[in-house]
């Protein structure tokens, strides 16, 4: 199956602990970004990835870290500076800006609801 | 605040009824998408509207595009229960950056 994957699927945290959401796509996009979801809400972006080795702070990064050591892999950590870090996690994926434009469709993970105990 | 900015909030409508949901934006865009997303689930995309296009069709939904006013609406035709979702409308260069921007949302539900 080709597609884009999250886990875990819920995850739980106490206060001052670091954790880290994984997302992994096998659909060969170059781009990756990560979104907080919070009740009712729309979506948030706190990173985003353009390409291998190489990303950017979206308009919430504070509290968050990232890494894209493989074209496959965008994971997030959520630190113990994030001070209300409870939320729904979303990864999505594009093509991207090389074989595409920076702002095709996106396709979407199941999310990771976050919880801090 | 949001690039886009959904209208209603929330809708509820009786199945075979159609729902309008409207998008407006500040910046230039080069183009719209619209997303649905099931509750506790992640988003899937619908449709993408390019800003030198003013209607696009996919099956049961139409969106318009008006550059001059900053706006999109998103129409499903005889709604079934199944369309029951949240849909959100995101821009494309929005705001100088290179990622789209997603606005709050309209909570549809339709009645059986």
């Amino acid at each position: 199956d080709g597609g884009i994957t999250q886990s875990p699927k819920y995850l739980f945290r106490k206060e001052g602990q670091n954790v880290t959401l994984s997302c992994e796509q096998n659909l060969n996009h170059d781009a990756m970004y990560w979104y907080r979801q919070d009740p009712g809400q729309g979506l948030r972006l706190i990173y985003y990835s353009q390409i291998v080795n190489d990303f950017q702070k979206g308009d919430i990064a504070e509290g968050y870290s990232v890494s894209r050591e493989k074209k496959e892999s965008f994971p997030l950590t959520v630190t113990s500076a994030q001070k209300n870090p409870t939320a729904f996690y979303l990864c999505a994926s594009s093509i991207g800006p090389i074989r595409g434009n920076s702002t095709d469709t996106q396709y979407f993970g199941p999310g990771t609801r976050l919880t801090v105990l | 605040s949001q690039q886009g900015e959904e209208d209603p909030q929330a809708l509820s409508i009786q199945e075979g009824e159609n729902a309008t949901m409207n998008c407006s934006y500040k910046t230039s865009i080069n183009n719209l998408q619209w997303y649905r997303q099931n509750s506790g689930r992640g988003l899937v995309h619908l449709i993408l509207i390019r800003s030198n296009e003013r209607e696009k069709h996919s099956g049961r939904l139409r969106v318009t595009l008006d550059t001059s006013k900053k706006s999109s609406s998103l129409l499903i035709t005889a709604s079934r229960a199944a369309d029951t979702a949240s849909y959100f409308c995101a821009t494309g260069w929005g705001a100088g950056r290179r990622a789209l921007t997603f606005g709050s949302g309209t909570r549809l539900q339709v009645q059986p």
